[in-house]
């Protein structure tokens, strides 16, 4: 059974890089997207972004310019990255597998086909 | 980029009823829509995948319909283990986006 697993530091200052770690078991890391997505407290789900088996990635319009999404295949994890960081920014956070599908050499993005628990990180000083 | 809304934005409905969520896509998406389920301090979990194919595992009671900007998604006879919030999620292209929600209670 596939099963991923947050971990980095529950509380960021405000202005400071918030960074979280997920750690895939289970399956493997290679050909599918892998997610970041987050959901501050009371409110709905936000995507941050993915990355794929290749390394390429996509960013949320919204947050492109302070977010950067990293994978190490060899540790099996991958990585998220939000500078400068405000009380907006908390939130639970969830890293997931996304499927795909492929059509002409390309792959696309499906549906989110597994989770993690998430990891709520909090932005105050 | 493609904007998702969902209506209604909560509902009340009692055990045995039959409830319509709809979810809408401000571009013809075809028929690449997922519907999640998140149950009160849950993490969200996937109903339907390509607006209308039921994930294993997930009672008949769910259904998904619709193609292009028109979705919904019913549950046949509402059950207490239902509560929740239902989410739709836009896939096959970046921004992968969510809707705003639609929470479901008992009345």
């Amino acid at each position: 059974q596939v099963q991923l697993q947050e971990s980095g530091p529950g509380l960021v200052k405000p202005s400071e890089t918030l960074s979280l770690t997920c750690t895939v078991s289970g399956g493997p890391i290679s050909t599918y997207f892998w997610t970041w997505i987050r959901q501050p407290p009371g409110k709905g789900l936000e995507w941050i972004g993915h990355i794929n088996y290749s390394g390429r990635t996509n960013y949320s319009p919204s947050l492109k310019s302070r977010v950067t999404i990293s994978m190490d295949t060899s540790k099996k994890e991958f990585s998220l990255k939000v500078n400068s960081v405000t009380t907006a920014d908390t939130a639970v956070y969830y890293c997931a597998r996304v499927g795909f599908s492929y059509d002409s050499g390309t792959h696309y993005p499906q549906e989110i086909q597994y989770w993690g628990r998430g990891a709520l990180v909090t932005v105050s000083s | 980029d493609i904007q998702m809304t969902q209506s209604p934005s909560s509902l009340s409905a009692s055990v045995g009823d039959r409830v319509t969520i709809t979810c809408r896509a401000s571009q013809d998406i075809r028929n690449h829509l997922a519907w999640y389920q998140q149950r009160p301090g849950k993490v969200p979990q996937i109903l339907i995948q390509s607006a209308s194919t039921l994930q294993s595992g997930v009672p008949s009671r769910f259904s998904g319909s619709g193609s292009g900007t028109h979705f919904t998604l019913t549950i046949s006879s509402l059950q207490p283990e239902d509560v929740a919030t239902y989410y739709c999620q836009k896939y096959n292209s970046a921004p992968l986006t969510f809707g705003p929600g639609t929470k479901v209670d008992l009345k």
